[in-house]
Parts: C-alpha cells; sequence; structure tokens
C-alpha cells in the first residue's frame, strides 16, 4: 500500500501568516488522486481540497492543493483563528487508500 | 442535503463483537459507495472498507479481514460494520462516508460512534 509522510508533525504559527503543508507518498498517486482534510477535535474530518487541486464546496479561497507524483502540498495563504487544527491527506488512486500521519497546526 | 447518522457510542469487553449502523439520507442511498473509516484516540485515519449498498459487495482492508462484516438494508437505507474478536487496540471512533466509487475522497461523513474495548 502506499504510505504517506506528512510534514511537518507540528506547525507553530500566527494569525495572517501563511502556512505550507506537505505530503509525500512512497510511490506515484495515480492521476492526482490527493485529498486534504481539516479536523477539529471531536468532530469528523472535513474535506477541503480533491483531485491534489480543486477545493470543495464551500472551501474559502485561502486554502490551496498543487503537486503531483509523489510530492503535495496545501497551502493556506493567510491564517485565520479557526485554521488552528489537524490536516490529513489521502491518495485515494491505489487500494487501498491511506492516509498520512497528520500535521497538527498550532497558534504560536 | 446528505445526512449519514450513526448509532451511538458502545462499550465492549475484549473477544465480544460490536455492531454500528449508518442511517443515510437526502440522497440516492445505491447510487453511492459508503466507507468505514476508523481513528484511534489521538492517532490518525484508517480504512477500513467499503460496500456498494446497490448489490451489497464488499471489500475489506487486509488488515481487517476475517474480523470486519459490511451489510446493508435497503428497505431503511442504513449500512452496518460488524467488527467481531474485539481487543483493546480496536478502541477507536468509527465513521461512515459516503464515496463515489471504490476509491473516493470523502465529502460526507457521519458523526462517528465511539467504540471501547475494556475489560
Amino acid at each position: 500500500e502506499i504510505v504517506l509522510t506528512q510534514s511537518p508533525g507540528t506547525l507553530s504559527l500566527s494569525p495572517g501568516e501563511r502556512a505550507t503543508l506537505s505530503c509525500r507518498a512512497s510511490q506515484s498517486v495515480s492521476s492526482s488522486y490527493l485529498a486534504w482534510y481539516q479536523q477539529k477535535p471531536g468532530q469528523a474530518p472535513r474535506l477541503l481540497i480533491y483531485d491534489a487541486s480543486s477545493r470543495a464546496t464551500g472551501i474559502p479561497d485561502r486554502f490551496s492543493g498543487s503537486g503531483s507524483g509523489t510530492d503535495f502540498t496545501l497551502t493556506i495563504s493567510r491564517l485565520e483563528p479557526e485554521d488552528f487544527a489537524v490536516y490529513y491527506c489521502q491518495q485515494y488512486g491505489t487500494s487501498p487508500c491511506t492516509f498520512g500521519q497528520g500535521t497538527k497546526l498550532e497558534i504560536k | 442535503q446528505v445526512q449519514l447518522v450513526q448509532s451511538g457510542a458502545e462499550v465492549k469487553k475484549p473477544g465480544a463483537s460490536v455492531k454500528v449502523s449508518c442511517r443515510a439520507s437526502g440522497y440516492s442511498f445505491t447510487s453511492y459507495f459508503m466507507h468505514w473509516v476508523r481513528q484511534a484516540p489521538g492517532q490518525g485515519l484508517e480504512w477500513m472498507g467499503i460496500i456498494n449498498p446497490s448489490d451489497g459487495s464488499t471489500s475489506y482492508a487486509q488488515k481487517f479481514q476475517g474480523r470486519v462484516t459490511m451489510t446493508r438494508d435497503t428497505s431503511t437505507n442504513t449500512v452496518y460494520m460488524e467488527l467481531s474478536s474485539l481487543r483493546s487496540e480496536d478502541t477507536a471512533v468509527y465513521y461512515c462516508t459516503r464515496g463515489y466509487g471504490s476509491g473516493s475522497y470523502y465529502k460526507s461523513w457521519g458523526q462517528g460512534t465511539l467504540v471501547t474495548v475494556s475489560s
């Protein structure tokens, strides 16, 4: 199965700053079938990005995804207070789908 | 609007089984696959398997083969996930989530069901 490695494990930033989260796959992700989720405590994950760069319905344009092959990036252009959460990447191009271990975005 | 409503929290002893339900509404139940994903406390997300509500066909992650059974009831638009031979490592929140195919991203999620395995 494809292993996804997210970095950094924890990212400490202030509101208004730019966040760059990385997701690296152990092998190429088929057709850029990669998604990003945000999860807050006690809540189900929330889809942000699918197909590597398509924003889900209702997601603010400060969230953007990029990448292909084995290297993918989620960028949050200007952090809002509600953006501090845990972020997961997921590949769904090869069965079984797999998730990264998560990046915790915390307030500095 | 799409809604996935799961059954309530469960406490089970090691070796027992648990059956979690997920009732779907707001869309054509048989038109979308349903996946199950779990999350142990403080840990990441783990895909368990998938059921096609149209014909009941299933596919399970190798890790859960022989211990998990996914079924559906089209009369009530409900899918079920049963996990047997429970051990402490199965303590987790179990989510149902609607997929767009056998490989899919997940836009709609249930609220999660906490299953605690403890003697």
